[in-house]
């Protein structure tokens, strides 16, 4: 069972609306989350990077969400633009050592 | 200020053949990984190096894949007698220092491997 899960695998929206990513993790202890953005065909863009003691994150329209209890992170897009379409990547990165361990992706698709 | 640069882009071998992919760091960056992405999967991580050191390749296969990053150059990510199975695409990301679990790592757009 991969220690990052993310849901859903794919979403759909229209231009304009807003959505939220999840993400549960069994990584533990970890220094911190964080969210990569993946254009098709290219390499992963680091959106936002939390630390366990953090619970929000901004970064113009994305705020990221973590609850270390539960051992959950969300990624809440607000008002969705076309160039949003892309593989949204939640990473844990261990306290030892700089492995970080990938979740599935959630390929989100903008639609006008 | 470029990016982390990976070359080739695409990469085609035949089954047998040997396939080297190679990773320029951003400028002042030491610290480099290699990480594989198989079709419709998450990217796994294979090995991190730094300068003339390997630290850490405990998600590399342990036949046919190695990896170098030499004092001058970049690094290498060598894998010998591929098969159909190592057809993925391979990114590399480098960070500036280690030690910071806040550190970011700035990946390279990846060299989509295809093994006939």
């Amino acid at each position: 069972k991969n220690q990052v899960e993310q849901s859903p695998q794919s979403l759909i929206i229209l231009e304009g609306k807003n959505c939220t990513l999840q993400c549960n993790y069994t990584v533990s202890p970890f220094s911190n989350l964080r969210w990569y953005k993946q254009d098709t065909g290219r390499g992963p863009v680091s959106l936002t990077i939390m630390t366990f003691s953090e619970n929000t994150k901004s970064n113009g329209r994305y705020t990221a969400t973590l609850d270390a209890d539960t051992k959950q992170s969300s990624l809440h897009i607000t008002a969705s633009q076309l160039s949003d379409s892309a593989s949204y990547i939640c990473v844990v990165v261990p306290n030892a050592g700089n492995m970080l361990t990938f979740g599935g992706g959630t390929r989100l698709m903008v639609k006008p | 200020n470029a990016g982390v640069m990976q070359n080739p882009r695409h990469l085609v071998r035949r089954r047998g053949q040997e396939a080297r992919l190679r990773c320029s760091p951003m400028k002042g960056h030491s610290h480099v990984y290699w990480y594989r992405q198989l079709p419709e999967e998450g990217l796994k991580f294979m090995v991190y190096l730094q300068k003339e050191n390997i630290i850490d390749e405990s998600g590399m296969p342990k036949e046919r894949f190695s990896a170098e990053f030499p004092k001058e150059g970049p690094s290498i990510l060598r894998i010998q007698q591929v098969v159909r199975g190592d057809s993925a695409a391979y990114f590399c990301a480098s960070s500036l220092m280690t030690g910071s679990f806040q550190e970011t790592q700035y990946f390279g757009p990846g060299t989509r491997l295809l093994v006939l």
